[in-house]
């Protein structure tokens, strides 16, 4: 079974400037999850989707950044404008439920200069 | 709102050594509990998932135990290896804003086996 898969898997950017991160979760799993990870910490949900509609998005800070699943199955989570306080690990997860246990990508890791 | 605390931040060890490390949580209405395993630069790896309705998990040299009343979980490792050396991450349940189910995870203690 493939896993949950991601890309790219580092950028560098300058802050103000635009990104976007894509995600496939596993196949047949109806929730996706975003987290962002900064240096030294456990991740932080950003939002999450039960197929392709948003279940929480509570910590999405939604001047800047916006997420969609289409179709229910990809995702892309974007930022826009960056800023220094984005430099983080994204990682993306998936779960068949989404009450049972989530399986991670390898993560983007973003650097904002 | 769910808070989680692993205790120690790190802990470096010999090998062979049995070691436990430890979570706490504060709200102990919780459906499941799950520990993570990171490794530098690498995303997350699921170890053990323990449901409300257990006490504990076995898989090979771990074991996770799960008390609610107390808000507390363990993990337990038997006999360290070098390659355990990675961040061990906990993570409790919390209700989303739609109702479902999301992760709350600590800091993580980072383990460090010497050989």
């Amino acid at each position: 079974e493939a896993g949950v898969a991601q890309s790219p898997r580092y950028k560098i950017i300058e802050k103000r400037q635009s990104v976007a991160f894509w995600c496939n979760p596993i196949s047949g799993h109806a929730t996706l999850y975003w987290y962002q990870q900064i240096l030294g910490q456990g991740p932080k949900l950003l939002i999450q989707f039960q197929n392709n509609g948003v279940v929480d998005d509570s910590q999405l800070p939604k001047d800047r950044f916006s997420a969609e699943r289409l179709k229910g199955v990809d995702s892309t989570l974007k930022i826009q404008p960056a800023k220094l306080e984005d430099s983080a690990v994204y990682l993306c997860a998936s779960s068949l439920l989404g009450w049972d246990e989530q399986f991670f990508g390898p993560g983007t890791r973003l650097t904002v200069l | 709102k769910q808070e989680v605390t692993q205790i120690p931040a790190a802990l470096s060890v010999p090998e062979g050594e049995n070691l436990v490390l430890n979570c706490s949580f504060t709200d102990s209405a919780i459906y499941n509990l799950q520990w993570f395993r990171q490794d530098p630069g690498k995303g997350l790896t699921s170890l053990l998932l323990i449901q409300s309705s257990q006490r504990e998990q076995t898989s090979g040299r771990l074991n996770a135990s799960l008390d609610k009343s107390s808000g507390r979980s363990t993990l337990y490792i038997a006999a360290s290896q070098p390659g355990d050396s990675a961040t061990y991450l906990c993570a409790g349940p919390a209700i989303t804003q739609g109702g479902s189910e999301k992760l709350v995870f600590g800091k993580g203690t980072k383990l460090t086996v010497n050989p």
